[in-house]
């Protein structure tokens, strides 16, 4: 069964230090999002990506955040200057339309020191 | 605006229990509704979704909700508890927007006593 699969599974970075966070969507999706666990809280919205540009984003995704689609099969999620506050589990998801379900990746651990 | 609100943090049931996941909505557009599933360490699993059919849905696992509109409820049941359940499990809305992102609530942590 198709899957969605990301990258680093548990990254630890410096404070002020750049991340990208990868994901590889499930090959017909065209819809792309990103969300965020702080530990203990609930899953938050960052952004979702459609036909090569984002179509919403919450107030979270600040200029410090950005989301690129380099490729047929990539879907990044980069930090530029990472703080403290970011460390968090960063989970990826499809869909394959607008009112179908959203599959989510297995997560990435951020861990900012 | 959306939001869903689970109520109940934690819900603790004997295995061979009813499980009841509380779960309501606001939402100012048709909703659609979903409950994910979170096992440790492990990333979101979708147990079953409300896209405006049937209001009654089953879904993977032995787990069904029904869609109340005069409730804004979305509640998660299941006859008999597993162990195997034990888990987080998280409501979530959204609408048929070009974003249509999930907007999630708190979520639920189930125990499972033997």
């Amino acid at each position: 069964e198709p899957e969605v699969t990301q990258t680093p599974s548990h990254q630890v970075t410096q404070m002020g230090q750049e991340v990208i966070l990868r994901c590889v969507p499930i090959s017909n999706h065209l819809y792309f999002y990103w969300y965020r666990q702080i530990l203990g809280q609930k899953v938050e919205f960052l952004v979702s990506f459609y036909n090569n540009e984002i179509s919403e984003k919450s107030e979270i995704f600040d200029d410090q955040f950005s989301v690129e689609r380099p490729d047929g099969s990539n879907f990044t999620l980069k930090i530029r200057s990472t703080k403290l506050e970011d460390s968090a589990m960063y989970f990826c998801a499809s869909r394959v339309g607008l009112v179908s379900e959203q599959y989510f990746g297995p997560g990435t651990r951020l861990t900012v020191t | 605006a959306q939001s869903v609100t689970q109520l109940g943090s934690h819900v603790s049931v004997s295995e061979g229990a009813l499980v009841l996941l509380r779960c309501n909505y606001s939402s100012s557009v048709p909703p659609y509704l979903f409950w994910y599933v979170q096992y440790p360490n492990q990333g979101l699993q979708l147990l079953l979704k409300y896209t405006s059919a049937a209001t009654l849905v089953k879904g993977i696992n032995g787990f069904e909700a029904e869609f109340k509109k005069s409730e804004t409820s979305f509640h998660l049941t299941k006859p008999s508890a597993h162990m195997s359940d034990a888990a987080e499990y998280f409501c979530a809305v959204s609408g048929a927007n070009a974003g249509n992102m999930l907007t999630f609530g708190g979520g639920t942590r189930l125990m499972v006593k033997p």
